[in-house]
């Protein structure tokens, strides 16, 4: 595809219900990034893919949240017993390679937790 | 990563250039400073980037002072469009844990008729 995708655009879910957020980079993209932002606030790093390096978790903020990347195409984010502070757009970017600064952002995922 | 310091809201008229400042007087000398933008309800956006010469390409140009201690965006003939949250970061590339690139709050600018 053209750009970075994420599924699903919204998601209404209820508290302690466990909800995937899909990401797929742009393709050749090796680098891939997952950042939350809350209402009105600026974005918050949750953890990061390189290749086949393990990943940068150290921004997930508590072992309810888990992600994977199969190679270096699909991600998904994993939120367990989903939280009313969890309720934030997740989005997702990729960039060519580690020493790129350039990233590509999805449009994000709109998570509302009831 | 050095930090930054922006103005938390801007106004232009459209038209006009739009001038972007933002600080970063404990930068060092190999961190790039980099510009996104975030148009309402969408992701950031990547602008421009450099380390220490002017920069331009086809959105915006890069003007960074001497010292490298602040830096402005320059968008030369700004449109209703260009309303966005305007976010400076400095980072250094290539390290082991990649481009964790830190957003802070920004510059919302408005482009008004």
């Amino acid at each position: 595809g053209a750009g970075v995708s994420q599924s699903p655009s919204n998601k209404v879910t209820e508290k302690g219900k466990d909800v995937e957020l899909r990401c797929d980079p742009i393709s050749g993209h090796t680098a891939l990034y997952w950042y939350r932002q809350r209402l009105g606030q600026g974005l918050e790093f949750l953890i990061y893919f390189q290749g086949n390096s393990a990943p940068d978790k150290s921004g997930l903020p508590s072992d309810r949240f888990s992600a994977e990347r199969t190679g270096e195409s699909v991600s998904t984010l994993t939120i367990q017993r989903t939280q009313q502070e969890d309720s934030a757009v997740y989005l997702c970017a990729s960039s060519q390679n580690t020493g790129s600064g350039k990233l590509f952002f999805g449009s994000g995922t709109q998570l509302s937790v009831l | 990563d050095a930090k930054t310091t922006q103005p938390p809201s801007m106004d232009c008229a459209e038209g006009r250039a739009a001038n972007l400042p933002c600080n970063h007087s404990t930068i060092s000398g190999n961190e790039y400073v980099y510009w996104y933008r975030q148009i309402h309800s969408q992701g950031p956006q990547y602008i421009i980037h450099g380390l220490k010469n002017n920069e331009t390409n086809e959105m915006a140009s890069l003007i960074i002072t001497e010292d490298r201690k602040s830096s402005t965006l320059i968008l030369p003939h700004a449109t209703l469009r260009d309303t966005a949250v305007y976010y400076c970061i400095v980072r250094v590339p290539f390290t082991g844990g990649g481009n964790k690139l830190t957003f802070g709050t920004g510059t919302q600018l408005k482009v008004e008729l």
